[in-house]
């Protein structure tokens, strides 16, 4: 059973900073990993999305990385923003039929100005 | 371009009830997710419609139904609640073509007392 791990639970950094968010998978057979940010009462927005095959995307002051041998993703974000205080959910597709989507449970970011 | 779309936003019901929450997807988006949020199972999967079709089931009880019609929009059905139903149900909605990305909407915030 494919579990996701996201260290670490909360992170709280002053505005400028780069910082690094940890997901961690038990089963490497995925077909691909999204990052969402979640804000309060709100639904998901889909940030990255890295197919199997790859080894990063970016968008923006964003970058997600993986690792599918030693089951491992971060997304880095470059000079943070108070704007970015949200709670960063990991995602990942299991290879075969099915479509559902395995989250861990999240690292909540808050930004101080 | 409209997003997801899911109504009501809000739900309040007592135990024994049933309720019914709706997902409009994103035009020509053919498949439909359900996911349960909760402060302590987090994002759990409910089940996958694709074209009318139930393509997935996460692991919860007969309690839990839903359906999709000819237009892509699918309704999610609870009946006999219970307190621990109380939980924001989210559905995603993709093109259905390949493990793409999923879009989210804003979900539904059910209070079952």
């Amino acid at each position: 059973k494919q579990e996701v791990t996201q260290i670490p639970a909360a992170l709280s950094v002053p505005e400028g900073e780069n910082l690094v968010l940890n997901c961690s998978f038990t089963d490497s057979a995925i077909y691909n990993l999204q990052w969402f940010r979640q804000d309060p009462g709100k639904g998901l927005t889909s940030l990255l999305l890295i197919q199997s095959s790859q080894r990063e995307q970016t968008s923006g002051r964003l970058n997600a990385s993986l690792d599918k041998s030693s089951g491992r993703s971060t997304l880095y974000i470059a000079a943070s923003q108070p704007g970015d205080s949200a709670t960063y959910l990991c995602a990942v597709t299991t290879a075969g039929g099915s479509e559902k989507l395995v989250f861990g449970k999240g690292t909540k970011l808050t930004v101080n100005p | 371009k409209a997003g997801v779309t899911q109504t009501p936003r809000y739900l309040i019901k007592t135990r024994g009830q049933q309720v019914t929450l709706s997902c409009s997807p994103i035009s020509g988006h053919r498949s439909v997710s359900w996911y349960q949020q909760t402060p302590g199972q987090g994002l759990q999967f409910l089940f996958e419609y694709f074209s009318e079709t139930q393509r997935n089931k996460g692991n919860f009880p007969g309690r839990f139904s839903g359906r999709q019609f000819s237009n892509s929009r699918s309704e999610m059905n609870v009946s006999t609640l219970e307190l621990g139903d109380s939980a924001l149900y989210l559905c995603a909605s993709r093109s259905g073509s390949g493990k793409n990305i999923q879009y989210f909407g804003a979900g539904t915030r059910l209070s079952v007392l």
